[in-house]
């Protein structure tokens, strides 16, 4: 079983809608915990970071993670075709050069 | 804002040929990590340097090795390639002292081996 589990998608959606995206953790030392939106062969795009627990807005973008339920979720408010993408959580412990550990993926498609 | 750098962008070799992959961080950025993407995958962590000393080590080949230099940008060396190789292989930088720990990502370098 993976560190991070994340539902791969494809998650479809009409433009205008909430998108809730999510994943879940087995690792109770992440303490740093991200979002990335991947493009088609571009690099993964840092979307969102939270540190611990609790909720982060930007935007249309909110991350809400939840430590003693080990779940993180991202939501995206009146969602555009633009957002058609890859989202991509990441999670680390936080020490200097530690790698991040990245769910599989979720395909968002978000239709005109 | 300046982002990371890789060079080249797209590489093609041939099996058993060698390949060196370079990366220069945000500026004032002293962390360096490499990642390689197989197609479908999600991106699977290589090696990371901080201040030119190597970090952490994932599932790196030992065929790979790679190294960080005093201008902090890094270089991935891959020796007797192999067709698995063939990935997009991402590196990013993140500057420690900023407590954070977000990593930026570069666009990519592609590898193609035959």
């Amino acid at each position: 079983q993976k560190e991070v589990e994340q539902d791969p998608g494809p998650l479809s959606v009409p433009e205008g809608a909430i998108v809730s995206l999510n994943c879940t953790y087995s690792n109770s030392a992440f303490q740093y915990f991200m979002w990335y939106r991947q493009y088609s062969r571009k690099g993964p795009e840092l979307l969102m970071y939270t540190y611990s627990s609790g909720n982060k807005e930007d935007g249309r973008f909110t991350a809400q993670v939840d430590k003693s339920s080990k779940y993180i979720s991202l939501f995206i408010r009146d969602s555009q075709p633009s957002d058609s993408a890859t989202y991509l959580c990441a999670m680390s412990a936080g020490n200097a050069g530690n790698m991040l550990t990245f769910g599989g993926g979720t395909r968002l498609m978000v239709k005109p | 804002a300046a982002g990371v750098i890789q060079s080249p962008r797209h590489l093609i070799k041939e099996k058993r040929e060698t390949a060196t992959l370079k990366c220069y961080p945000i500026p004032r950025h002293d962390t360096v990590y490499w990642y390689q993407q197989g197609p479908g995958q999600d991106p699977q962590f290589l090696i990371s340097f901080y201040e030119k000393m190597q970090s952490d080590k994932g599932s790196i080949p030992d065929r790979f090795s790679a190294q960080q230099f005093s201008d902090y940008h890094s270089e991935l060396n891959m020796s007797s390639l192999e067709l698995g190789d063939s990935a997009l292989y991402f590196c990013a930088s993140s500057l420690v002292a900023a407590s954070t720990d977000t990593q930026y990502f570069g666009p990519g370098t592609r590898l193609t081996v035959l």
